[in-house]
This record gives C-alpha cells, structure tokens and sequence, in this order.
C-alpha cells in the first residue's frame, strides 16, 4: 500500500510568513508523529497524535508553531511568523495505535524541506 | 531522560569491507530499538527492529544488529560493504510509557571504492 505522504517536498518563504505542511499517514495508522531534522543535527520530536489529539505535544519549540489532526488521518503543522532558525526538514511519521508501549514501528514520509528567507 | 549516543559522526569504510556502526542508550527499562537508514534527500527507512526475543536480528540490505543489554548498546553490522549503502544512519529507542522514540544524532557513512 501507499506510504507515508508529505506535502510540499519543498518549500521556501520568507521570514514572517506563515507556512503550512501536510502529512497523509499510511491508512489504519491511528498514531502520528512530527520530527525536525536540522542540518548536522538528529531528529528532533515536536508532536505526536492518537487519533485526532495530541496527547504530547512537548517537543514543539514555541506558540508559533501548531499542529492538528482532522478525521484521523491527515494532518497539518503551522508555522506563524517563520524565523530563519525554522529553516530544516520536517518529518512525518505514522504507525499503528501507540499505547504508550514505546514499541510501534515508526514509517516515515519523504519529509518537506522549509526554507526560510 | 533517556537518550541515544551515536559516538561516530562520520564513518569510511572501503567497499567490500566489514561495517560496525555503535550505538548506546541510557535508561534503566527493556528497550525496543530500531536502526534506520536516511538517503540524502529522502526519509527514514527502517532497516530493522528489536522488540525481544534473539539478541542478534537480521534486517533488509544484508544488515544485522545485536542488543547487548549488559553494554546497553545495539550496534548495527554488515559483512561487505556496497556503494549503495552509503548514508546516514540513525539509531532509535523506545520504552513503555513513553509515547515516541528518542534518536541519535547519526553516523554518516563513506564508501570508497
């Protein structure tokens, strides 16, 4: 079946503007995840979904910057104000329902590289 | 906190050669552990998983890991070494009760011909 999907692949703005970026999980994933890849840097975790709620949304690095999850399946993650320091690679991840086990492979999206001006 | 460490930033190993990449973790319960590979440009790809069970798993490309719980470590092998292989290498942990995994930094890896 499909993969993870993400959308733009690319995207570049300039500082101030907001930006959107899509997520579409692999279908039956209940749990999604968003990660920040920097340059040189690992992946940092900004927000995960069960279903339609965030139950950690700890990761993500300030009030400009949001996430939600609509029917279950697609999800959106908002930066307002872009900075330059928001330039980087934001991955999306589904798996199945995450119990809190810590044990749900992950399948990751191609990713969307933002680009701030 | 738990927390992954990837000691090797940058690996070069000629192709055809054997491939050790270490990885070590920090925290006190069972882990599960997972190694990915990143291609440039692209995603993660799941290169394999270790839930419990055989200490040494086999996953796609021809790599191996071993958890050695004792080193808290899950380093990743390959016996021959090809072009292709060339990327970035991540490995990752999760542990009940909490909700994601927690990454290393990567370890690049080199092939020369």
């Amino acid at each position: 079946g499909a993969g993870v999907s993400q959308s733009p692949s690319n995207k570049v703005t300039e500082k101030g503007k907001d930006v959107e970026l899509r997520c579409d999980p692999i279908s039956g994933h209940t749990a999604l995840y968003w990660y920040r890849q920097s340059l040189g840097q690992g992946l940092e975790f900004l927000i995960y979904f069960q279903g339609n709620s965030a139950p950690d949304k700890s990761g993500l690095p300030s009030d400009r910057f949001s996430a939600e999850r609509t029917g279950g399946s697609v999800s959106t993650l908002t930066i307002q104000r872009t900075q330059q320091e928001d330039s980087a690679v934001y991955l999306c991840a589904s798996s199945l329902r995450n119990f809190q086990g810590g044990g749900k492979t992950q399948y990751f999206g191609p990713g969307t590289r933002l680009l701030v001006l | 906190a738990q927390s992954v460490t990837q000691p090797d930033i940058h690996i070069t190993v000629s192709e055809g050669a054997s491939l050790e990449l270490r990885c070590n973790y920090s925290y006190g319960a069972t882990p599960y552990l997972f190694w990915y590979v990143q291609s440039p440009g692209q995603g993660l790809q799941l290169l394999l998983k270790y839930f419990s069970g055989d200490t040494l798993v086999q996953g796609i490309k021809g790599f191996e890991a071993e958890f050695k719980r004792s080193q808290s470590s899950f380093n990743l092998r390959k016996p021959s070494v090809h072009w292709s292989d060339a990327a970035e290498y991540f490995c990752a942990v999760g542990f009940s009760g909490y909700s994601t995994l927690t990454f290393g930094k990567g370890t690049m890896l080199l092939v020369s011909p």
